[in-house]
């Protein structure tokens, strides 16, 4: 099946210091991935939308100066957490949209822990 | 109202019983629906998609759709301990030919007992 791959699992940063998640579609082209943030006990909640080739689209309350994103080529993906703070500790994940027998599904990452001190 | 509402949990059944898990969601033009399993420190992985109404049956798991009660539930029969997890009900409000962003309920978190 279509796999994106996640990297890095997880990852601890000092505060201040920037932190690149990367997701890769390893046996198709995703022309669109979603980037996702989930607190502790709570749902996913959609943080942007980036397409290949053109600039990201974020949802209300994010902050594009302060998670980069950056879809260069139909199978690579990334997430820039720019001047990271402890606030910013969450997991991320990302998602592909693939075509799943006439209709579209949607494939996720395995997650970034993000751990900001 | 939120867009997606999945029944309060947490649920918890015995093994071998049947867990039913509902979800309702707002938007009346919705035409895809999964259904997701999140274990705790992992990321979604896909136990169903529905798109037409009525009932889509994979193994243990059966997926319901009415979208004149714009109602989507999650069967599963056969209940293992491994079956415990978060279930998320997630919408996608564009039609099969094209693709929008999908919309998570609170997801239902899912205890099975020995």
């Amino acid at each position: 099946g279509a796999v994106v791959s996640q990297h890095p699992s997880w990852v601890i940063c000092k505060s201040g210091t920037s932190v690149k998640i990367e997701c890769r579609s390893l046996d198709f082209q995703a022309t669109t991935m979603f980037w996702y943030r989930q607190f502790p006990k709570q749902s996913l909640m959609l943080m942007a939308t980036s397409n290949e080739g053109s600039k990201a689209t974020y949802e209300q309350g994010v902050e594009k100066d302060k998670f980069l994103i950056n879809h260069a080529s139909l199978t690579l993906s990334t997430l820039t957490v720019t001047s990271a703070h402890p606030e910013d500790s969450s997991f991320y994940i990302c998602s592909a949209v693939l075509r799943d027998r006439g209709n579209y599904g949607y494939t996720f990452g395995s997650g970034t822990r993000l751990t900001v001190v | 109202q939120k867009e997606v509402e999945q029944n309060s949990g947490p649920l918890s059944v015995p093994e071998g019983a049947i867990a039913s898990l509902n979800c309702t969601y707002s938007d009346r033009v919705s035409q895809s629906f999964f259904w997701y399993r999140q274990y705790s420190g992992k990321s979604p992985e896909l136990i169903m998609s529905i798109y037409s109404n009525g009932d889509k049956e994979d193994g243990r798991f059966t997926a319901q759709l009415n979208k004149a009660s714009q109602y989507v539930s999650l069967l599963i029969r056969d209940s293992q301990p491994s079956d415990s997890a978060t279930y998320l009900c997630a919408v996608n409000p564009a039609g099969g030919t094209s693709y929008g962003k999908l919309t998570f309920g609170q997801g239902t978190i899912l205890t099975v007992h020995p």
